[in-house]
């Protein structure tokens, strides 16, 4: 069945750069497209980049700066990367599959990650 | 950027009730294709978001027929009939026709 899992480090300091990964299973990254979105605590989502099948990506221009996702097909991990995290960066950040007709239909259970020294 | 406007922020329903809630965007979400990408999730207490109804009325594998989604252009709501209490938590509509991808600030659904 489709599985997403996210992992990574709880915690990063500030102006640091936080790495994430996100395996799949259950499809290929070559078939369907993979989004990170994050969400503050206590507030809504944020969609924040995407991988098309295709290797080529899209960002939100909010985060563009900051901002690189790529992946390894080989592996069925994409990965997230950030950089200048600052407190405000404090999230649980879910990768979800991305359908062109369905939207995000499956997620990770999320990672919590916190910003401080 | 579309912004979606998700209307009530909070639903008080009765066990058995009906909820409705609404979602209005700054622009048509109709894609250039003739199809409407507005999806709508529910985002349990401690849990990830789970896609709900796709494509404004479409309802995802698994989900009740209590799920409804009806509207076009840019007005577009969610009924949910016969809430149940796995029924609550926080709905968000999304809309993927234009980049970026955004959501609606979202609506919780609490018992009265």
């Amino acid at each position: 069945q489709v599985q997403l899992k996210e992992s990574g480090p709880g915690l990063v300091q500030p102006s640091q750069t936080l790495s994430l990964t996100c395996t799949v299973s259950g499809f290929s990254l070559t078939s369907y497209h993979v989004s990170w979105v994050r969400q503050p605590p206590g507030k809504g989502l944020e969609w924040m980049g995407v991988i098309w099948t295709g290797g080529s990506t899209a960002y939100n221009s909010l985060l563009k700066s900051r901002l690189s996702i790529s992946r390894d097909t080989s592996k069925s991990q994409v990965f997230l990367k950030m950089n200048s995290l600052q407190t405000e960066d404090t999230a649980t950040y879910y990768c979800a599959r991305d359908h062109w007709e369905r939207g995000f239909d499956y997620w990770g259970q999320g990672v919590m990650v916190t910003v401080s020294s | 950027d579309v912004v979606l406007t998700q209307t009530p922020v909070s639903l008080l329903i009765s066990l058995g009730g009906q909820a409705s809630i609404s979602c209005r965007s700054s622009q048509s979400l109709v894609h250039s294709n003739g199809n409407t990408y507005l999806h709508w999730y529910l985002q349990k207490p401690g849990q990830s978001p789970q896609l709900l109804i796709y494509q404004v009325s479409n309802r995802f594998s698994g989900i009740p027929d209590r799920f409804s989604g009806s509207g076009s252009g840019t007005d577009f709501t969610l009924k949910i009939s016969r809430v149940e209490p796995e029924d609550l938590g926080v709905y968000y509509c999304l809309q993927r026709t234009h980049n970026p991808r955004t959501f609606g600030g979202g609506t919780k659904l609490e018992l009265k």
